[in-house]
C-alpha cells in the first residue's frame, strides 16, 4: 500500500520560503507525477504543481514564479518550495501522487494526510 | 484556464436518498473529469476518473456520468459515511489541473 507523509515547519514568516517534503513508502516512484495541492482553512482544494520521475515540472500558472518541485528518487522524496509567501499562503499541504491513464489523464490516487503551514510573524 | 463550477454548493439530504452533483467545465474536457470525497479532518479520497470509472474499492452506489461540458456525480442511495464534501477536477488541460469549489452533502 502506496503511503505518502508530509514533513516540515507548521509556521513561516511572511516573506520567508515555505519548505515541505513529502516522503513516499509502499511504492515506485517511477512512471508517476509527485504532486501538492493546498487547501486554506475553510476553502477549496488548489493544485499547486506536479514533478515527474524524470525531474520536469508543470506548476499553477499563478503560484510559477515563487514555486520549486524537485525530486530525489533514491530517497524516495519529492519536495515543496513557496518564497516570499504572505498570510494568503496559510493552508493545509498535501503530497499526491498522479497516474496517467490514455484517454482520461491524470489523477491523484493516493494522497498524504496533509500538513497545516500558517504564515505568520 | 478552464473553469469548473459544481452545482449546489451544499445540499441536505437524508439516509436512503439518491443525490446527484453537478460539475460544469468552462470548456469542452471530453472525458477528463474526476471525483474526489473529502471528510473533515482528512486529506481527499479519490472515486471516479474519466468520468465514469469508479476506482477500485468504491462503493456501487457511486456513479458518475457526463462528457464534454457537463459531468453528474450521483450516489444511488445515501449512505451515513458518504456524508462528505465532493470536488470535481479535470484532467484535461496539462497545463493546469483545476478542482471545483466544492459540494457540501449534508444530513437533513
Amino acid at each position: 500500500q502506496v503511503q505518502l507523509q508530509e514533513s516540515g515547519p507548521g509556521l513561516v514568516k511572511p516573506s520567508e520560503t515555505l519548505s515541505l517534503t513529502c516522503t513516499v513508502s509502499g511504492g515506485s516512484m517511477s512512471n508517476y507525477y509527485w504532486s501538492w495541492i493546498r487547501q486554506p482553512p475553510g476553502k477549496g482544494l488548489e493544485w499547486i504543481g506536479y514533478v515527474y520521475d524524470s525531474g520536469s515540472t508543470n506548476y499553477n500558472p499563478s503560484l510559477k514564479s515563487r514555486v520549486t518541485i524537485s525530486v530525489d528518487m533514491s530517497k524516495n522524496q519529492f519536495s515543496l518550495n513557496l518564497s516570499s509567501v504572505t498570510a494568503a499562503d496559510t493552508a493545509v499541504y498535501y503530497c499526491a501522487r498522479a497516474i496517467y491513464y490514455y484517454g482520461s489523464g491524470r489523477h491523484l490516487d493516493y494522497w498524504g494526510q496533509g500538513t497545516l503551514v500558517t504564515v505568520s510573524s | 484556464d478552464i473553469q469548473m463550477t459544481q452545482s449546489p454548493s451544499s445540499l441536505s439530504a437524508s439516509v436512503g436518498d439518491r443525490v446527484t452533483i453537478t460539475c460544469r467545465a468552462s470548456q469542452s474536457i471530453s472525458t477528463y473529469l474526476n471525483w474526489y470525497q473529502q471528510k473533515p479532518g482528512e486529506a481527499p479520497k479519490f472515486l471516479i476518473y474519466g468520468a465514469s470509472t469508479l476506482q477500485s474499492g468504491v462503493p456501487s452506489r457511486f456513479s458518475g456520468s457526463g462528457s464534454g461540458t457537463d459531468f453528474t456525480l450521483t450516489i444511488s442511495s445515501l449512505q451515513a459515511e458518504d456524508f462528505a464534501t465532493y470536488y470535481c477536477q479535470q484532467s484535461y488541460s496539462t497545463v493546469m489541473y483545476t478542482f471545483g469549489q466544492g459540494t457540501k452533502l449534508e444530513i437533513k
